[in-house]
């Protein structure tokens, strides 16, 4: 069965400090698809990013980086020079392919506050 | 493009008092989903269609039931509501993309109690 896991149940930081946001699954699927999805406290989910599971190269979006390892089973997630607008609930989550989505799986979400 | 809409927004009812839930979507999306989202436990997947007329059970489905009339919207009835099903409601759409790997677009939430 598929699982994520995301061990940080919450993290406080001071603007403009990095932060590392982790993310383990686990799956007996080959083919594999991770997302991050950000939940600010208006609550809304917002996509940020989906890997498949054969493209390991790490991503960088502005302030925001990626770091994808098959062999640690992590995909974890980077804010470089965090600021207060990053505070919000940040959610891993795995989808198996062939099974339409249904098994888009959740982590329990890590909730990040950045303090002035 | 309003891309995926809930209605209400805000809910409070009776225990044994039934409600549904509109979830609509203008993105032409095949697939449709309905999550609930509990304190420290991620979103849970309630049920899910593929297609309009085709629905089917996810992780937490007792006491909910679903339809998919047209392929815009996707609705969640509580036939009897119970104090377990206090939570926030997220409805969800995504394309046919020929795998898995499409990311879901999420509605705003639907906060409901049951006292």
């Amino acid at each position: 069965a598929q699982k994520v896991t995301q061990a940080q149940t919450e993290i406080s930081v001071v603007e403009k400090e990095d932060v590392t946001l982790d993310c383990v699954y686990e799956t007996r699927d080959t083919t594999y698809y991770l997302f991050w999805y950000k939940q600010p406290p208006s609550g809304e989910l917002v996509f940020l990013i989906r890997r498949n599971s054969f493209d390991e190269q790490n991503e960088i979006s502005g302030r925001y980086s990626w770091n994808f390892q098959k062999s640690t089973s992590s995909f974890n997630f980077t804010i470089t020079a965090s600021q207060v607008v990053d505070s919000a609930v940040y959610f891993c989550a795995l989808s198996e392919a062939d099974n339409y989505g249904q098994n888009f799986v959740f982590g329990p979400g890590t909730r990040l506050s950045v303090l002035p | 493009n309003a891309g995926v809409t809930q209605t209400p927004k805000f809910r409070v009812l009776k225990t044994g008092q039934s409600m549904t839930l509109l979830c609509a979507q203008d993105m032409n999306h095949e697939y449709m989903y309905w999550y609930r989202q509990d304190p420290g436990m991620g979103l849970r997947l309630i049920h899910y269609s593929v297609g309009e007329g085709t629905t089917a059970k996810g992780e937490v489905p007792d006491g909910y039931n679903v339809s998919r009339l047209k392929k815009q919207n996707f609705l969640l009835g509580l036939e009897s509501a119970a104090p377990s099903q206090t939570s926030v409601y997220f409805c969800a759409s995504r394309r046919t993309s020929g795998d898995s790997g499409g990311e879901q677009y999420f509605g705003p939430g639907t906060r409901l109690t049951v006292t």
